[in-house]
């Protein structure tokens, strides 16, 4: 159901990189929309991690990162830590649908 | 501190109505768009409506329009989403998130989230 679409899984082992692709078309990413992500512990609230394609809100270490090119989105965590582990969602906006749009979510584990 | 407190989620059959409410503090309610967003059990997240500053612009996702009302009173803090003819899809932890942005709407991102509130429409 969902126009912007991610990796059920990704994982690797503690200190690595790892990154999440995040496909939308030319109505949304790809028409120049923002893309933001959002971390979701298990049983907490999403929390915002990067706004703006890039920018990180106070708070958030550096370790995380965005990028955007076309109609695709990243996501990349350097040095992976244990508390990394949760559910990452992409979001931006959708022309078409004239609404918000998230992606399909990302589950992180770290080995 | 920002805080969003969501109230009013429960069991209820199809068909029926239930509201939504969402105490916001901590920040110029007033000055800030708000949206609801809602993850059905084991699910990803859905945005399902949002209302401007001031009240007078509201946006839906089409699974919800003409059923859902979004409001807000700016008096009291409060964002609402009126919710009819409830179906079982609609089964979900509904959040209230502030929405934060630069310029056109279309830029917004949601920087606050309450804690949610399970609604469950079953027979």
């Amino acid at each position: 159901q969902s126009v912007l679409t991610q990796p059920p899984s990704v994982s690797g082992a503690p200190g690595q990189r790892v990154t999440i692709s995040c496909t939308g078309s030319s109505s949304n990413i790809g028409a120049g929309y923002d893309v933001n992500w959002y971390q979701q512990l298990p049983g907490t609230a999403p929390k915002v991690l990067i706004y703006g394609n890039g920018n990180r809100p106070s708070g958030v270490p550096d370790r995380f990162s965005g990028s955007k090119s076309g109609t695709s989105a990243s996501l990349a965590i350097t040095g992976l830590q244990a508390e990394d582990e949760a559910d990452y969602y992409c979001q931006s906006y959708d022309s078409s649908l004239s609404g918000y749009v998230f992606g399909t979510g990302t589950k992180v584990t770290v080995l | 501190e920002v805080q969003l407190l969501e109230s009013g989620g429960g069991l209820v059959q199809p068909g029926e109505s239930l509201r939504l409410s969402c105490a916001a503090s901590g920040f110029t309610f007033s000055s800030n768009a708000m949206s609801w967003v809602r993850q059905a059990p084991g699910k990803g997240l859905e945005w399902v409506s949002r209302i401007n500053d001031i009240g007078d612009n509201t946006h839906y996702t089409d699974s919800v329009k003409g059923r859902f009302t979004i409001s807000r009173d700016n008096s009291k803090n409060t964002l609402y989403l009126q919710m009819n003819s409830l179906r079982p899809e609609d089964t979900a932890v509904y959040y209230c998130a502030k929405a934060r942005g630069s310029g056109s709407s279309t830029s917004y991102y949601f920087d606050y989230w309450g804690q949610g509130t399970l609604v469950t429409v079953s027979s």
